[in-house]
């Protein structure tokens, strides 16, 4: 148990298909992350928030929507995906000090997303 | 564009055997880190190295990291199968981004 937890695990879903990814994070961190994780590829990062801000998207395609309500929840919400979009997505926290540099990433365990 | 390359990809060895896997940079890192993940979990920071030339160890697991900071090893000795997962390192330059490479999928067999 890492104290972050990501919902659901696994997920099937149409290109048509609206669906939400959900992470919640019990550690106190204040930065909170999305990374793409394929096959034959390094993990990929998507979005991160900082303080509840978002500082980078690294240019995701506008199919993958987050939020982040609060320091300890971080959503994303995907809409009309295509299959390569066919990953694991990996949510994980961390604590930033005062010059903003990171000490260690916390990972959940994933939501293994297939696009048909 | 920061790149870490990871070698070998692949490696599959009997229990017992002692192993070495690299992580390769052509820039320098301020510091850097090294995952296992497990399959159906996410990677785990078994450790940190900051200072070039440092070493750390963890139980049968040591860590290196290069002079020039651009560059680590992790070498494990007795490998047992506990030890099989993909292990993943980090690079850290500047404030909270992480490049990743990408991974040694280690397989130990009994």
């Amino acid at each position: 148990e890492t104290g972050v937890t990501q919902t659901p695990r696994h997920l099937v879903m149409g290109m048509t298909n609206k669906k939400s990814l959900k992470c919640e994070q019990h550690l106190g961190h204040n930065a909170m992350y999305w990374y793409k994780q394929s096959a034959k590829k390094p993990l990929e990062l998507m979005f991160v928030y900082n303080f509840k801000e978002q500082t980078e998207n690294n240019s995701v395609p506008s199919r993958f929507s987050p939020e982040c309500p609060n320091s300890s929840h971080l959503f994303l919400h995907l809409h009309t995906l295509q299959p390569e979009d066919s990953a694991l997505y990996l949510c994980a926290s961390s604590r930033l000090d005062h010059r903003a540099t990171n000490e260690k990433l916390f990972f959940g365990s994933g939501t293994q997303l297939s696009v048909l | 564009t920061q790149l870490l390359e990871q070698s070998p990809q692949f490696l599959s060895i009997q229990e017992g055997e002692n192993l070495t896997v690299y992580c390769n940079s052509s820039s320098v890192f301020s510091s850097l880190q090294w995952y296992r993940q497990e399959p159906g979990e996410g990677p785990v920071l078994l450790v940190t190295v900051v200072t070039g030339g440092e070493v750390k160890k963890l139980k049968r697991l040591t860590f290196q990291f290069g002079d020039a900071r651009k560059d680590s090893s992790l070498h494990i000795t007795a490998a047992q199968p506990g030890d099989t997962g993909l292990y993943l390192c980090a690079g850290n330059n500047a404030g909270n981004m992480l490049t990743f490479g990408g991974g040694t999928r280690l397989m130990v067999k009994p």
